[in-house]
């Protein structure tokens, strides 16, 4: 059975960082391309990351709205995708789910980033 | 990037009825590798999405065949019918031909 679970949300002040762990089991991870989606609080979802497996040598892709500020990685040893957010704003106020690819089959429960002072 | 347009926000449906919901992109999905990378979901109440119907008509891993996907191009239709308690949700059209991946904005399915 495939899983994906999410851990590291919470409320964080804006400029602050926090680091997302998408843990999964019940497929072959180190082949696996990953990406991180995420749904506001008005639930429109928006795609914020995606990272290859190595025979892609780990090609990392963003949405404009956190390039340069968020970076995905991954540890196939721990069959884990991680989401490091770095000077984080208001708007990233979020739920945050790891999905994998293709056609975002399977989806983690989510886990919620709230970004306020 | 590709403009998802999902029409209507809200579907009030009986049980046992049929549902028709439409996703519109403002561009060709047509890859060209040849395939259409349009994909629905359902998130309900309190959940995360789930993958209902991948490349525009192919219906994943047990997904009863009330749900069914069509379109081609630029227009598609996610078709319910004999509507359940469990299908009462939000559903969403992806596309995932065209970088980067964009969402429609739902479609609510509710009790009429």
């Amino acid at each position: 059975e495939v899983q994906l679970v999410e851990t590291g949300g919470g409320l964080v002040q804006p400029g602050k960082s926090l680091k997302l762990t998408c843990a999964t089991s019940g497929f072959t991870f180190s082949n696996a391309w990953m990406h991180w989606v995420r749904q506001s609080p008005e639930k429109q979802l928006e795609w914020v990351a995606q990272i290859k497996a190595k025979s892609n040598n780990y090609a990392t892709y963003y949405a404009e709205s956190v390039k340069g500020r968020f970076t995905i990685s991954r540890d196939d040893s721990k069959s884990s995708v991680y989401l490091q957010m770095n000077s984080l704003k208001e708007e990233d106020t979020a739920i945050y789910y790891c999905t994998k690819h293709p056609g975002f089959d399977y989806w983690g429960q989510g886990v919620m980033v709230t970004v306020s002072s | 990037d590709v403009v998802m347009t999902q029409t209507p926000v809200s579907l009030p449906v009986s049980l046992g009825g049929q549902a028709s919901i439409s996703c519109r992109s403002s561009q060709s999905l047509v890859h060209s590798n040849g395939n259409t990378y349009l994909h629905w979901y359902l998130q309900k109440p309190g959940q995360s999405p789930q993958l209902l119907i991948y490349r525009v008509s192919n219906r994943f891993s047990g997904v009863p065949d009330r749900f069914s996907g069509s379109g081609s191009g630029t227009d598609f239709t996610l078709k319910i019918s004999r509507v359940e308690p469990e299908d009462l949700g939000d559903y969403y059209c992806l596309q995932s031909t065209h970088f980067p991946p964009t969402f429609g904005g739902g479609t609510k399915l509710e009790l009429k």
